[in-house]
Parts: C-alpha cells; sequence; structure tokens
C-alpha cells in the first residue's frame, strides 16, 4: 500500500504562475484534506473534501480552489500564484472524519519567487 | 474561532532529561489526538484521547487529557536522540474537523 502520494514533491514557480498539486490516496478514504505549514504556524486547512464530488473551505483558502473527481484523487490549484504561498503543503486523509487519524503524504516544497 | 494552543514553541534538552509539551483549547473538546514530525518529514499519528481525565502510556510516552477535555499534555521521559521532532496535538470540538496546534520542536543533545 502506497498509502497518500502526493506530487511533485518539489516545485518552484514565478509569481503569477499556475499549477496543480496532486494527492492520491489507495485507502479508499471517504475524507481528504489540504493543509500548508509554515514555521511556527502548525498546519492549516486550506479545503477538505467529505467526498466525491465534495468539497468545502477551510481555515485559509484564499487563493486556492480544490477539485475532488475521483474519490482517490483531491487536486490543490493555485490560479495565480503569490510569493505569500510559498510554503510545505500536506495532503491527509482518513476514513469518515474526526474521530480517526490522519494520514498524511510526504508534503510538496512550494517556493514562489 | 476556535484555537488550540501549544506550549512551549521550542524545547532543548539533554539526552536522558524529560520533556512536556502542553496542549489547551478555548473550548471542550471531543476528542484530542497527537502527532509526531520528524525533521523533513510528514506528520505521523500517536495517540489519541477522547475520555475525561484519561492517560495513556506507550512506552516512554505519557500522554493525558485534562478532566475538563480542554487541555492535554505530552510527556517523554528519558528523552532519546530518536525524540527528536515537532510534536502537534490535534483537537475536534464537534463535528469533524480537527485543529491542529503549532507544535512544539524538540532538541536533544547526545
Amino acid at each position: 500500500n502506497a498509502g497518500v502520494t502526493q506530487t511533485p514533491k518539489f516545485r518552484v514557480l514565478k509569481t503569477g504562475q499556475s499549477m496543480t498539486l496532486l494527492c492520491a490516496q489507495d485507502m479508499n478514504h471517504e475524507y481528504m484534506y489540504w493543509y500548508r505549514q509554515d514555521p511556527g504556524m502548525g498546519l492549516r486547512l486550506i479545503h477538505y473534501s467529505v467526498g466525491e464530488g465534495t468539497t468545502a473551505k477551510g481555515e485559509v483558502p484564499d487563493g486556492y480552489n480544490v477539485s475532488r473527481l475521483k474519490k482517490q484523487n483531491f487536486l490543490l490549484g493555485l490560479e495565480s500564484a503569490a510569493p505569500s504561498q510559498t510554503s510545505v503543503y500536506f495532503c491527509a486523509s482518513n476514513p469518515t472524519g474526526g474521530n480517526q487519524p490522519q494520514h498524511f503524504g510526504d508534503g510538496t516544497r512550494l517556493s514562489i519567487l | 474561532g476556535q484555537q488550540v494552543m501549544q506550549i512551549p514553541q521550542y524545547q532543548h534538552v539533554q539526552e536522558g532529561e524529560d520533556f512536556t509539551t502542553y496542549c489547551n483549547s478555548s473550548t471542550t473538546l471531543s476528542n484530542i489526538q497527537w502527532y509526531k514530525q520528524r525533521p523533513g518529514g510528514h506528520p505521523v499519528f500517536l495517540i489519541q484521547l477522547v475520555k475525561s481525565g484519561e492517560v495513556k502510556k506507550q512506552k516512554r510516552l505519557t500522554f493525558q487529557f485534562g478532566e475538563a477535555k480542554k487541555n492535554s499534555s505530552l510527556h517523554i521521559t528519558a528523552t532519546q536522540t530518536t525524540d527528536v521532532g515537532t510534536y502537534f496535538c490535534a483537537g475536534r470540538t464537534g463535528g469533524f474537523k480537527t485543529i491542529f496546534g503549532a507544535g512544539t520542536r524538540l532538541f536533544v543533545k547526545a
């Protein structure tokens, strides 16, 4: 089992460019999450999904969009990247929500110049 | 909005010393989870506490959930270099969303 796989692992963008981060899980989990991690600020929830075809805003959704067309995949998009979006992005999943541990991917380190 | 505060932000210890990190919420929590993130790695689930006053142990790690279910602690006895990393608490008030604390980064000097 691969668990939660994130691609790419690293990326450097110029301000204004767009990109999509992919998260794939093979555990048949319903819930998936996108977090960003910045020094001293822990993990902040960007968007989440409670099932295929659903998405919802988290704590810091501005500047990001998401899609969950297939149960196993959760995509995070940056339409026009800004330096403030330089961060480490983690995807996580769990079977049915808050009472269960979240399984995290290895993260994507994104730098916006 | 709901916040989960975690202290201290950093802790430097000599190998063999004990370490404690504390987590506090402004509201009552349904449960609290603890995660460990090694340097350069991703958060890994350690344990979940659900009951008021609950205490759980994993070898040298002791986890406590307060009587009012608003605070929690993680204590490591006799730290080892393998304990290095950032420890996060994550609390849930209701529903399914989990709020992560900012984490405590542990440095262990051999």
